[in-house]
């Protein structure tokens, strides 16, 4: 079973648009991490986020963290064809501390060139 | 390039099979985690080595193991093969095993299972 859900599950945007991601998830975590996956290839880490921390930031990419909501957004600025890909939260839920990674059901974004 | 190699890309085999999927881990990383991806079930996580111990299981079922050998590469084994079991299967590693660590995923390989 997935620890999270994306939401939108796919969305279409038009090169130069914003796009944003949200991701929920069911339990207290202590990082939650962004991946992106083209398209049957293997996953990509984006950006990490620790639990204490409310924002990052890293190029065009932008995360935000609320633990009260357990969700997290990621912002893609100024979008680009390239940009394409499937994008995945995953948070650490293992209580023992290892980096096992829970993954959500995944955003599919399209870039229109 | 992640670093993490996985052979082999494509495996195509039948029902009651078994199969062996291997990955190297990135230089310097300790541990190694396997996950599986299918389009009902998603990315679940199946199991972590860290060092030639295993750390954590999830979602792995009695007719998969894993290992992890001296050299740090690890070997998925999957057997009595079911038509579920088609799916991509992931390798990552990591520097640590503790929460908080990036994780630099392999290419995958793709299993069919006719």
């Amino acid at each position: 079973s997935q620890q999270g859900e994306e939401d939108p599950q796919a969305l279409s945007i038009q090169e130069g648009e914003n796009a944003t991601m949200n991701c929920s998830y069911k339990t207290s975590i202590n990082n939650l991490q962004w991946y992106r996956q083209n398209s049957g290839r293997g996953l990509v880490h984006l950006i990490l986020i620790r639990s204490n921390e409310r924002e990052k930031h890293s190029g065009r990419l932008r995360v935000t963290l609320d633990t009260s909501k357990k969700s997290s957004s990621l912002l893609i600025t100024a979008s680009r064809a390239a940009d394409t890909a499937s994008y995945f939260c995953a948070t650490d839920l293992d209580q023992t501390g290892a980096n096992n990674l829970f993954f959500g059901t995944g955003t599919r974004l399209t870039v229109i060139p | 390039d992640s670093g993490v190699t996985q052979t082999p890309k494509h495996l195509i085999t039948a029902t009651g099979q078994r199969v062996t999927l291997r990955c190297s881990p990135r230089s310097g990383d300790l541990s190694v985690y396997w996950y599986q991806q299918s389009l009902d079930q998603g990315l679940q996580f199946l199991i972590h080595y860290y060092n030639g111990e295993e750390r954590a299981k999830g979602n792995i079922l009695e007719r998969f193991s894993a290992q992890q050998f001296p050299d740090l590469h690890s070997e998925l084994n999957l057997s009595s093969l079911e038509l579920g079991d088609s799916a991509l299967y992931f390798c990552a590693s990591s520097v640590e095993a503790h929460r908080g660590y990036e994780q630099y995923f392999g290419p995958g390989t793709r299993l069919t299972v006719t």
